[in-house]
């Protein structure tokens, strides 16, 4: 059990266009999903933390008018990277907690992000 | 603010020997969560083991044991009988009880599994 998705785990596109990428828990409901961002040889940053139907926290220094996230239900949530640019280039991260009191974090596989 | 330190960037062992990946932190809370994740080449982040902070036993899961010490703030990782497939960047990370869910993370340890 555990199963966090991520789609697509591969997207290019050109630069002013936006993406959206999906992360699903697959068998558990979500109180709280994550985004990070990960680049090449180094930790995971933390972007944002989202929770179900509220608006999404962001870490200090990210732009939430560059990266929209959506928590729509206990199972989903998006992030949209806006006006993409080739900084933005980068391999993104969710994860998801259980509903029902676990107090770990399960990771989906990652999208790799390329901006032209 | 907590800090997580893991200072081996790099660490090598031999197939089958046993080596213990170093993690410290930093907090002035009594109560959260510690845990060590693998991100193999492929890039999934894989839980290896968690500790709560309130417990006196070590955790252990398998061939992966850690020892905790909460006094000093110490958190390592041993692996037992090395395989080839635990070659990963190895990360520790803290979380508070409560309050934020947010993770902690240390700047990783590239574990090497010399056949």
């Amino acid at each position: 059990g555990a199963v966090v998705s991520q789609h697509p785990s591969w997207v290019i596109c050109k630069s002013g266009t936006s993406v959206k990428i999906e992360c699903r828990s697959l068998d558990f409901q979500a109180t709280t999903m994550f985004w990070y961002r990960q680049f090449p040889k180094q930790s995971l940053m933390l972007m944002a933390t989202s929770n179900e139907g509220s608006k999404a926290t962001y870490e200090q220094g990210v732009e939430k008018d560059k990266f929209l996230i959506n928590h729509a239900s206990l199972t989903l949530s998006t992030l949209t990277v806006t006006s993409a640019h080739p900084e933005d280039s980068s391999f993104y991260i969710c994860s998801a907690s259980r509903l029902a009191g676990e107090w770990t974090q399960y990771f989906g596989p990652g999208t790799r992000l390329t901006v032209l | 603010a907590q800090t997580v330190t893991q200072s081996q960037p790099e660490m090598s062992v031999q197939e089958a020997e046993t080596v213990t990946l170093s993690c410290t932190y930093d907090t002035s809370e009594s109560d959260y969560y510690l845990f060590w994740y693998k991100q193999p080449p492929s890039r999934q982040m894989i839980l290896v083991i968690r500790q709560e902070a309130y417990k006196q036993q070590n955790a252990t899961e398998n061939r992966f044991s850690v020892n905790f010490q909460k006094a000093a703030k110490s958190f390592s990782l041993k692996i037992s009988d090395s395989q080839l497939g635990d070659a990963a960047m190895y990360f520790c990370a803290y979380r508070l009880q409560g309050g934020s869910e947010k993770l902690v993370f240390g700047k990783g340890t590239k574990l090497t599994v010399n056949p």
